[in-house]
């Protein structure tokens, strides 16, 4: 059973447009939203977190939203670059030692 | 300083065969995790290290699996009689104390069973 689902599983945009990228859970009791950036043949590397008492968090270009509510979070690449071209992956955490991750989306930024 | 290093970068082998993959995690950090991540899967989390706790074991997905840390550093997962769906990518990731830290991710080791 997928506990967090992601989509899309790819995305193409152009040069110095907005990705966004979407997950849902069923878990009320997550309570860490992390993404990862991942390239070829390397390992994930954390890009941003989010916890669910705030509804936005931006870190120059990317942001993550999150509605409560809904048991959704995205990821938003504003102004997006080629070099953003990689693997996105959104996990979930609860007791912070086991990670649920989406099956991530690949992006290409189209220059 | 030195990240999460694995070993091998890849690895073949034939089906039947017991393979082992090494991580050696950054210095200094107490917690270790392993994941496999399969083409169109996402990241498959597999055991949990914590210091001297025993191990949160709970993902390996059989016996043939295990994994040991010795001495708080170095990490070996060990997949034994392996089949040909246990190829994949397996990461290995480290952080400071475990909860609520970054974790730090290896370029992982690509098996493929043949």
């Amino acid at each position: 059973q997928q506990q967090v689902k992601q989509s899309p599983q790819s995305l193409i945009v152009q040069k110095g447009g907005i990705s966004i990228i979407n997950c849902a859970y069923e878990n009320t009791a997550f309570d860490y939203f992390p993404w990862y950036q991942q390239f070829p043949g390397k390992g994930p590397a954390l890009l941003i977190a989010i916890r669910p008492d705030v509804s936005e968090k931006k870190e120059g270009r990317f942001t993550i939203s999150f509605n409560k509510s809904a048991k959704q979070f995205s990821l938003h690449i504003m102004d997006s670059q080629p070099g953003d071209s990689a693997t996105y992956f959104c996990a979930a955490s609860r007791t912070r030692n086991q990670f649920y991750f989406g099956t991530g989306t690949s992006l290409t930024v189209i220059p | 300083g030195a990240g999460v290093s694995q070993s091998p970068s890849n690895k073949v082998t034939e089906k039947g065969k017991d393979v082992e993959l090494r991580c050696d995690p950054i210095s200094g950090h107490t917690a270790l995790y392993w994941y496999r991540q399969s083409l169109g899967q996402g990241l498959e989390f597999l055991i949990y290290f914590q210091g001297n706790s025993a191990p949160d074991k709970s993902g390996l997905p059989s016996d043939r699996f295990s994994a040991e840390r010795t001495g708080g550093s170095v990490s070996t997962l060990t997949i034994q009689r392996t089949q040909q769906e246990d190829s994949a990518v397996y990461l290995c990731a480290s952080s400071l104390s475990g909860v609520g830290d970054t974790q730090y991710f290896g370029p992982g080791t690509r098996l493929t069973v043949l």
